[in-house]
């Protein structure tokens, strides 16, 4: 595959839930990113992995977030005990470099609704 | 850190009118600048980005934007709107916030073109 691939696609769930979504960023690239884009808003940064270093999660909203990013490469966005407003379009990104010039290249998203 | 405004959440133009979408940022450093579009049901696609160099910068479909360090704006512009340019529009700007390079986001604007 060219881009980066998120699943599913599409989740629902019941409040309460745990749930996992699933980013294949593009091969090669080093930095990823997870956003969270709600209705109306702009996009959350939530977390970033960049190579072997530790990574950024000043961005999670709260401890039942969490994300781990395994051999460089596929990363895993896990809620636990989700909540209604936790319904939102969980967006990952990845870029070849880490350069303020580079763009990210985005996949098409996880819509995660909490009933 | 940065921010990026972006004004009117909702835009509409008749096809074949000018498309204006703005946006400012705020930077004491020349900054590096994105345009994202967002179709129904998608990830984000980059549209054209800023660097350094000519401040007038060629994106695809058509679209062009214009940095204005005077003005703190990167307006996208279109001479011609198609129907297929309805989709939500992300105006963004790279920085390093905490050691981190991140994408930082305006709210974003929806622009519905009318028959």
């Amino acid at each position: 595959g060219a881009g980066v691939s998120q699943s599913p696609s599409n989740k629902v769930t019941e409040k309460g839930k745990d749930v996992e979504l699933r980013c294949d960023p593009i091969s090669g690239h080093t930095a990823l990113y997870w956003y969270r884009q709600s209705l109306g808003q702009g996009l959350e940064f939530l977390i970033y992995f960049q190579g072997n270093s530790a990574p950024d999660k000043s961005g999670l909203p709260s401890d039942r977030f969490s994300a781990e990013r395994t051999g460089g490469s596929v990363s895993t966005l896990t809620i636990q005990r989700t909540q209604q407003e936790d319904s939102a379009v969980y967006l990952c990104a990845s870029t070849p470099e880490v350069s303020l010039n580079t763009e990210a290249f985005f996949g098409q998203g996880t819509r995660l609704t909490v009933v | 850190a940065q921010s990026v405004t972006q004004l009117g959440s909702h835009v509409s133009v008749s096809e074949g009118a000018l498309v204006l979408l703005r946006c400012n940022y705020s930077s004491s450093v020349p900054p590096y600048l994105f345009w994202y579009v967002q179709y129904p049901n998608q990830g984000l696609q980059l549209l054209l980005k800023y660097t350094t160099g000519a401040t007038l910068v060629k994106g695809i479909n058509g679209f062009e934007a214009e940095f204005k360090k005077s003005e703190t704006s990167f307006h996208l512009t279109k001479p011609s709107a198609h129907m297929s340019d309805a989709a939500e529009y992300f105006c963004a700007v790279s920085d390093v916030v905490s050691g981190t390079y991140k994408y930082i986001f305006g709210t974003g604007t929806r622009l519905k073109v009318l028959a």
